[in-house]
């Protein structure tokens, strides 16, 4: 069974501090997405990447960065965490063309 | 950007009818549709799709009608059971976005045992 794998399901951060979201799949897929999911606002892309060391910024871009050193793994960094980065995050992956994507379960982030 | 969205953002239904979920968008050229499951604590699942050459297709108890005259799909759910219970989104996709999608808000279903 085809697998995107977030590496935390609940994270609580203090402000300030830099927080990394690491998202791991295993079917070779090429793309790969970083989504904040909120209540009434639906999923936001923040950022994407096509390949390797490749990244392009989504809607939503600001006070995140992202990595993609492997093609399995995309890290979703903020790298100051504020209040209102304070949501959910899913990780996608699809291998291209116009199949759906595959989510992992989603990181609830709580920043305090 | 695009403007997918949903009409009714919770829906409840009794268990063994039918469910209708609803999604507008507004891309045009939209040419290719997914609806998702998404349960409490998970992470989205595919249910099923359509392209813009169909009108309907049908899946296990799932159904999804694309009215492109009127840019409108919607999710029938046929005899509805508690399992059933999530919130289901709709997403879009074009050639023109780069096939990127963009997805609706949400409606969140509760079947009453």
């Amino acid at each position: 069974d085809v697998k995107v794998t977030q590496s935390s399901r609940y994270l609580v951060k203090r402000t300030g501090e830099k927080v990394f979201l690491e998202c791991v799949q295993d079917m070779d897929h090429e793309n790969m997405f970083w989504y904040r999911q909120d209540p009434g606002l639906g999923l936001r892309l923040i950022y994407f990447s096509y390949d390797v060391k490749m990244k392009e910024k989504g809607d939503i871009p600001e006070g995140y960065s992202v990595s993609r050193e492997k093609k399995e793994r995309f890290s979703l960094i903020l790298e100051s965490a504020s209040t209102n980065q304070t949501s959910m995050y899913l990780c996608a992956s699809n291998g291209g063309g116009r199949g759906g994507y595959t989510f992992g379960s989603g990181t609830r982030l709580t920043v305090v | 950007g695009e403007s997918v969205g949903l009409h009714l953002p919770t829906l409840s239904v009794q268990e063994g009818d039918n469910s209708i979920i609803n999604c507008a968008y507004s891309n045009s050229a939209s040419d290719y549709f997914i609806w998702y499951k998404q349960e409490s604590g998970k992470g989205p699942q595919f249910i099923i799709d359509i392209r813009s050459n169909m009108d309907k297709r049908q899946g296990q108890r799932v159904t999804v009608l694309l009215n492109k005259t009127v840019k409108h799909l919607s999710l029938q759910i046929a005899a509805t059971q508690p399992g059933d219970s999530a919130v289901y989104f709709c997403a879009e996709t074009s050639a023109n976005t780069g096939n990127q999608f963009y997805f609706g808000t949400g409606t969140s279903l509760t079947v009453i045992p």
